[in-house]
Protein backbone atom coordinates (compact mmCIF):
# COMPACT_ATOMS: atom_id res chain seq x y z
CA UNK A 1 0.00 0.00 0.00
CA UNK A 2 1.64 3.14 -1.07
CA UNK A 3 -0.87 5.75 -0.42
CA UNK A 4 -1.96 8.35 1.57
CA UNK A 5 -6.14 8.61 2.13
CA UNK A 6 -8.35 11.33 3.24
CA UNK A 7 -11.67 11.37 4.05
CA UNK A 8 -13.97 12.99 3.74
CA UNK A 9 -13.17 14.59 0.11
CA UNK A 10 -15.79 17.08 0.80
CA UNK A 11 -17.19 19.12 3.61
CA UNK A 12 -19.17 21.99 4.24
CA UNK A 13 -19.55 23.42 7.49
CA UNK A 14 -20.92 26.32 9.61
CA UNK A 15 -18.69 28.64 11.70
CA UNK A 16 -20.12 27.31 14.84
CA UNK A 17 -19.56 23.74 14.14
CA UNK A 18 -17.17 21.15 15.45
CA UNK A 19 -15.36 18.40 12.64
CA UNK A 20 -12.90 16.55 11.81
CA UNK A 21 -10.67 15.77 9.08
CA UNK A 22 -8.67 12.20 8.71
CA UNK A 23 -5.50 10.97 7.19
CA UNK A 24 -4.53 7.36 7.37
CA UNK A 25 -1.13 6.05 5.61
CA UNK A 26 0.04 2.26 5.49
CA UNK A 27 3.67 2.52 4.09
CA UNK A 28 4.93 2.56 7.90
CA UNK A 29 6.12 6.34 7.74
CA UNK A 30 6.83 8.15 11.02
CA UNK A 31 6.08 11.51 9.71
CA UNK A 32 2.40 12.87 8.99
CA UNK A 33 1.84 16.54 8.18
CA UNK A 34 -1.08 18.63 7.58
CA UNK A 35 -0.96 21.28 5.10
CA UNK A 36 -3.60 23.93 3.73
CA UNK A 37 -3.70 24.71 0.07
CA UNK A 38 -5.52 27.90 -0.90
CA UNK A 39 -6.17 27.93 -5.02
CA UNK A 40 -3.04 28.75 -7.03
CA UNK A 41 -0.99 28.86 -4.06
CA UNK A 42 1.97 26.21 -3.32
CA UNK A 43 0.57 23.72 -0.09
CA UNK A 44 1.23 25.68 3.10
CA UNK A 45 2.73 23.79 6.26
CA UNK A 46 0.39 23.56 9.35
CA UNK A 47 1.90 20.71 11.70
CA UNK A 48 4.08 18.11 11.37
CA UNK A 49 4.15 14.60 13.77
CA UNK A 50 7.23 12.90 14.35
CA UNK A 51 6.78 9.60 15.97
CA UNK A 52 3.40 10.16 17.11
CA UNK A 53 4.53 13.42 18.89
CA UNK A 54 3.85 17.27 17.46
CA UNK A 55 7.08 18.36 16.00
CA UNK A 56 6.21 21.74 14.53
CA UNK A 57 3.39 23.95 14.72
CA UNK A 58 3.39 26.75 11.89
CA UNK A 59 1.54 29.51 14.67
CA UNK A 60 -1.78 28.10 13.80
CA UNK A 61 -4.89 29.58 14.92
CA UNK A 62 -6.26 27.31 17.81
CA UNK A 63 -9.46 26.58 15.99
CA UNK A 64 -6.83 24.16 14.14
CA UNK A 65 -6.38 20.78 16.63
CA UNK A 66 -4.39 18.37 15.39
CA UNK A 67 -3.86 14.65 16.83
CA UNK A 68 -1.92 11.76 15.56
CA UNK A 69 -3.65 8.46 18.09
CA UNK A 70 -1.23 6.21 16.29
CA UNK A 71 1.80 6.04 13.71
CA UNK A 72 -0.74 5.46 10.59
CA UNK A 73 -3.46 7.75 11.75
CA UNK A 74 -3.60 12.10 11.78
CA UNK A 75 -6.55 13.58 12.29
CA UNK A 76 -7.25 17.78 12.28
CA UNK A 77 -9.95 18.87 14.34
CA UNK A 78 -12.01 21.76 13.60
CA UNK A 79 -13.97 24.25 15.62
CA UNK A 80 -15.12 27.58 15.13
CA UNK A 81 -13.98 27.85 11.75
CA UNK A 82 -13.95 31.35 9.58
CA UNK A 83 -15.09 31.61 5.87
CA UNK A 84 -10.99 32.16 5.38
CA UNK A 85 -10.31 28.83 6.71
CA UNK A 86 -12.06 27.40 3.29
CA UNK A 87 -9.46 25.70 1.46
CA UNK A 88 -8.12 22.39 0.16
CA UNK A 89 -6.38 20.26 3.40
CA UNK A 90 -3.59 18.17 2.58
CA UNK A 91 -2.23 15.37 4.83
CA UNK A 92 1.25 13.93 3.70
CA UNK A 93 3.58 11.65 5.36
CA UNK A 94 7.20 10.55 4.76
CA UNK A 95 9.78 8.35 6.62
CA UNK A 96 11.71 9.95 8.62
CA UNK A 97 14.10 7.67 9.43
CA UNK A 98 18.07 8.09 9.19
CA UNK A 99 19.50 8.14 5.89
CA UNK A 100 16.42 8.80 4.04
CA UNK A 101 15.70 12.28 2.64
CA UNK A 102 12.45 14.66 2.92
CA UNK A 103 10.13 12.36 0.67
CA UNK A 104 6.71 13.31 1.51
CA UNK A 105 3.82 11.91 -0.19
CA UNK A 106 0.52 13.43 -0.28
CA UNK A 107 -2.85 12.57 -0.26
CA UNK A 108 -6.06 13.68 -2.30
CA UNK A 109 -7.01 16.09 -0.01
CA UNK A 110 -10.19 17.65 1.70
CA UNK A 111 -11.90 20.48 0.07
CA UNK A 112 -13.65 22.50 2.93
CA UNK A 113 -15.86 24.81 2.70
CA UNK A 114 -17.06 27.55 5.36
CA UNK A 115 -20.55 28.80 5.66
CA UNK B 1 16.97 32.80 3.14
CA UNK B 2 14.46 30.40 3.48
CA UNK B 3 12.31 31.07 -0.06
CA UNK B 4 12.62 29.32 -3.49
CA UNK B 5 11.88 31.27 -6.60
CA UNK B 6 9.80 29.52 -9.85
CA UNK B 7 9.29 30.94 -12.87
CA UNK B 8 7.46 31.18 -15.06
CA UNK B 9 3.85 31.63 -13.20
CA UNK B 10 2.24 30.16 -16.31
CA UNK B 11 3.41 28.39 -19.78
CA UNK B 12 1.75 27.22 -22.77
CA UNK B 13 4.10 24.97 -24.88
CA UNK B 14 2.42 23.35 -27.56
CA UNK B 15 2.19 19.40 -28.00
CA UNK B 16 5.52 17.54 -28.66
CA UNK B 17 7.54 20.51 -27.42
CA UNK B 18 9.62 20.71 -24.49
CA UNK B 19 8.58 22.35 -21.24
CA UNK B 20 11.14 24.10 -19.04
CA UNK B 21 10.54 25.70 -15.39
CA UNK B 22 13.18 27.19 -13.74
CA UNK B 23 14.11 27.37 -9.89
CA UNK B 24 16.42 29.13 -7.78
CA UNK B 25 17.36 28.96 -3.59
CA UNK B 26 19.52 31.00 -1.26
CA UNK B 27 19.90 28.56 1.71
CA UNK B 28 23.40 26.30 0.97
CA UNK B 29 21.98 24.02 3.68
CA UNK B 30 19.05 22.53 1.41
CA UNK B 31 20.19 18.73 0.03
CA UNK B 32 17.07 17.65 -1.68
CA UNK B 33 15.43 18.90 -4.30
CA UNK B 34 11.77 17.33 -5.50
CA UNK B 35 9.13 18.62 -8.05
CA UNK B 36 5.75 17.81 -7.74
CA UNK B 37 2.98 17.97 -10.26
CA UNK B 38 -0.79 18.37 -9.27
CA UNK B 39 -3.84 18.29 -11.20
CA UNK B 40 -7.12 20.37 -10.11
CA UNK B 41 -8.64 19.20 -7.02
CA UNK B 42 -6.22 16.60 -6.71
CA UNK B 43 -2.89 16.48 -4.34
CA UNK B 44 0.73 17.07 -5.55
CA UNK B 45 2.36 13.98 -6.57
CA UNK B 46 5.92 13.61 -6.45
CA UNK B 47 7.29 13.37 -9.67
CA UNK B 48 11.15 13.22 -9.53
CA UNK B 49 13.81 14.60 -7.02
CA UNK B 50 17.52 15.06 -7.10
CA UNK B 51 20.18 15.81 -4.57
CA UNK B 52 22.97 18.12 -4.95
CA UNK B 53 25.65 15.38 -5.77
CA UNK B 54 24.52 15.10 -8.82
CA UNK B 55 23.59 17.34 -11.90
CA UNK B 56 20.89 15.64 -13.79
CA UNK B 57 18.38 12.83 -13.20
CA UNK B 58 16.02 11.69 -16.17
CA UNK B 59 13.04 9.81 -15.14
CA UNK B 60 11.34 8.49 -18.70
CA UNK B 61 10.53 12.56 -20.13
CA UNK B 62 10.99 13.94 -16.91
CA UNK B 63 14.67 15.51 -16.22
CA UNK B 64 15.96 17.82 -13.44
CA UNK B 65 19.07 19.74 -14.37
CA UNK B 66 20.94 20.92 -11.26
CA UNK B 67 23.48 23.76 -11.07
CA UNK B 68 24.85 24.25 -7.49
CA UNK B 69 27.31 26.75 -7.73
CA UNK B 70 24.08 28.77 -9.10
CA UNK B 71 21.62 27.59 -6.92
CA UNK B 72 19.02 27.00 -9.68
CA UNK B 73 17.48 23.41 -10.74
CA UNK B 74 15.21 22.84 -13.95
CA UNK B 75 12.46 20.89 -14.54
CA UNK B 76 12.76 19.41 -18.64
CA UNK B 77 9.53 17.74 -19.81
CA UNK B 78 10.16 16.60 -22.81
CA UNK B 79 7.64 15.32 -25.70
CA UNK B 80 5.15 17.83 -23.85
CA UNK B 81 1.54 15.84 -23.98
CA UNK B 82 -1.69 17.24 -23.08
CA UNK B 83 -2.06 14.96 -19.75
CA UNK B 84 0.40 16.99 -18.75
CA UNK B 85 -1.31 19.99 -18.00
CA UNK B 86 -1.00 20.87 -14.58
CA UNK B 87 0.49 22.61 -11.73
CA UNK B 88 3.81 22.37 -10.80
CA UNK B 89 5.69 23.06 -7.84
CA UNK B 90 9.87 22.77 -7.39
CA UNK B 91 10.53 22.36 -3.56
CA UNK B 92 13.42 21.84 -0.69
CA UNK B 93 14.86 20.69 2.13
CA UNK B 94 17.32 19.79 4.44
CA UNK B 95 17.83 16.54 5.85
CA UNK B 96 15.16 15.31 8.17
CA UNK B 97 16.49 14.87 11.95
CA UNK B 98 15.35 18.06 13.37
CA UNK B 99 13.87 20.19 9.70
CA UNK B 100 11.42 18.30 7.99
CA UNK B 101 9.51 21.35 6.40
CA UNK B 102 9.60 21.42 2.63
CA UNK B 103 10.05 24.53 0.96
CA UNK B 104 7.65 25.27 -1.94
CA UNK B 105 7.83 27.65 -5.16
CA UNK B 106 5.23 29.45 -6.19
CA UNK B 107 4.17 26.60 -8.81
CA UNK B 108 3.54 27.12 -12.51
CA UNK B 109 0.73 26.42 -14.57
CA UNK B 110 1.46 24.25 -17.53
CA UNK B 111 -1.22 24.00 -20.49
CA UNK B 112 0.01 21.63 -23.25
CA UNK B 113 -1.74 22.81 -26.60
CA UNK B 114 -2.28 20.34 -29.87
Amino acid sequence: DTEVTQTPKHLVMGMTNKKSLKCEQHMGHRAMYWYKQKAKKPPELMFVYSYEKLSINESVPSRFSPECPNSSLLNLHLHALQPEDSALYLCASSRRTSGTYNEQFFGPGTRLTVL
Amino acid sequence: QQQVKQSPQSLIVQKGGISIINCAYENTAFDYFPWYQQFPGKGPALLIAIRPDVSEKKEGRFTISFNKSAKQFSLHIMDSQPGDSATYFCAASQSPFGNEKLTFGTGTRLTIIP
